[in-house]
């Protein structure tokens, strides 16, 4: 059955200390890794499309990688409007999108 | 660009009347659009997936009469609750897939909370 798992489901940093969100998947056929970042009461807002494992993306403060099994988002020095739910999401073979439950990331100040 | 809009942003209803949500993709035409619902703390669920002049494809157990989607053109598409009862509140989203572009890259609308009374 095809999964997409996140943790931890919630974070907590100070302001400037680094850390990584992890996703991991288990689908046929992966046609590509996404990560969104979601705010409150809002859709999702895209990252980053990740298609093939030794994949690296960077934005910012962001950076997504991408393995056979799992992906992660590194957070460097992190800001408190990095605070946010970020999910990620794999579309399998079948043009299937399935998302993650996501990841809150709390940064204090 | 790529964005997704929707309208309303928030409705309020009483349970057994109807609730029209649209979907319009403003900078771009839409090959697909996706329809999502999310309850609170919890991931995006697809409800639907629709094509442009043909009939949407529901997923499993999502009732195709109750959740009425029409894709008249290539940047409108609506989702229609109808007879809505309070356990069909919840927060809806629509994405759109360019035209041209990548099937997987979805553009997220920002959501429509419906709450049923």
């Amino acid at each position: 059955e095809d999964q997409v798992t996140q943790s931890p489901e919630a974070l907590r940093l100070q302001e400037g200390e680094s850390s990584s969100l992890n996703c991991s998947y288990t689908v046929s056929g992966l046609r590509g890794l996404f990560w969104y970042r979601q705010d409150p009461g809002k859709g999702p807002e895209f990252l980053f499309t990740l298609y093939s494992a030794g994949e690296e993306k960077e934005k910012e403060r962001l950076k997504a990688t991408l393995t056979k099994k799992e992906s992660f988002l590194h957070i460097t020095a992190p800001k408190p409007e990095d605070s946010a739910t970020y999910l990620c999401a794999a579309t399998t073979g079948g043009f299937k999108t399935i998302f993650g439950a996501g990841t809150r990331l709390f940064v204090k100040a | 660009g790529a964005v997704v809009s929707q309208h309303p942003s928030r409705v309020i209803c009483k349970s057994g009347t109807s609730v029209k949500i649209e979907c319009r993709s403003l900078d771009f035409q839409a090959t697909t659009m996706f329809w999502y619902r999310q309850f609170p703390k919890q991931s995006l669920m697809l409800m639907a997936t629709s094509n442009e002049g043909s009939k949407a494809t529901y997923e499993q157990g999502v009732e195709k009469d109750k959740f009425l989607i029409n894709h008249a053109s290539l940047t409108l598409s609506t989702l229609t609750v109808t007879s809505a009862h309070p356990e069909d509140s919840s927060f809806y989203i629509c994405s759109a897939a360019k035209y041209g572009g990548s099937y997987n890259e979805q553009f997220f609308g920002p959501g429509t909370r419906l709450t049923v009374l």
